[in-house]
């Protein structure tokens, strides 16, 4: 079945450092790609997605690009800030409209 | 209204007793999801309604576990003889499901505290 399994967590960063959270998946044919954010006390939000191999989605300084021969959908973020601690979950569909599949998610602490 | 309402936002309840938890979706989305939230174990998918089909009930835990669509818009998540592991949020989000649209709208959740 389909799948996703990103990096365990917690991950902890000082302000300004580089972020990279890992997300591989299982799935048959061409799935989209997605990662959702969810601030403290917050719900979960959209952060970008990817619907085809070798796209790249960016919101909020952070990226992440479909690569289909690995089957990775890494979340990459150059400089990061207090304000993005928050949990970060991969997710994938297969088609528009049916359920999300999603990881466990990461927590990702900054400290300044 | 303009996002996806859940109800109540918090709800505990002793152990053996049945809960209804209720969706509201986004007017005109015609797919409906819920979702269980729990420590360690992520976002699990439980069930998906889309338009009339019959649903995706491939996630649900267990038998004490259903839900309802009622005209194609509000929902109802019901847990028969709750357990303290059905402690968790439990999230709903509906969508558009035209071309390739991915507008999902995730609710606020319901906190469910089994005592």
């Amino acid at each position: 079945g389909n799948s996703v399994t990103q990096m365990e967590g917690p991950v902890t960063l000082s302000e300004e450092a580089f972020l990279t959270i890992n997300c591989t998946y299982t799935a048959t044919g061409y799935p989209s790609l997605f990662w959702y954010v969810q601030y403290p006390g917050e719900g979960l939000q959209l952060l970008l997605k990817a619907t085809k191999a070798d796209d790249k989605g960016s919101n909020k300084g952070f990226e992440a690009t479909y690569r289909k021969e690995t089957t990775s959908f890494h979340l990459e973020k150059g400089s990061v800030q207090v304000s993005d601690s928050a949990v970060y979950f991969c997710a994938l569909v297969k088609w528009a409209g049916t359920a999300l599949i999603f990881g466990k998610g990461t927590t990702l602490s900054v400290s300044s | 209204g303009a996002g996806v309402s859940q109800s109540p936002s918090n709800k505990v309840t002793e152990k053996g007793k049945d809960v209804e938890l209720r969706c509201d979706p986004i007017s005109g989305h015609t797919a409906l999801y819920w979702y269980r939230q729990s420590l360690g174990q992520g976002l699990e998918f439980l069930i998906y309604f889309q338009g009339n089909s019959a649903p995706d009930k491939s996630g649900l835990p267990s038998d004490r576990f259903s839900a309802e669509r009622t005209g194609g818009s509000v929902s109802t998540l019901t847990i028969q003889r709750t357990q303290q592991e059905d402690s968790a949020v439990y999230l709903c989000a509906s969508s558009n499901t035209g071309g390739t649209n991915y507008g999902y709208t995730f609710g606020s959740g319901t906190r469910l505290t089994v005592v």
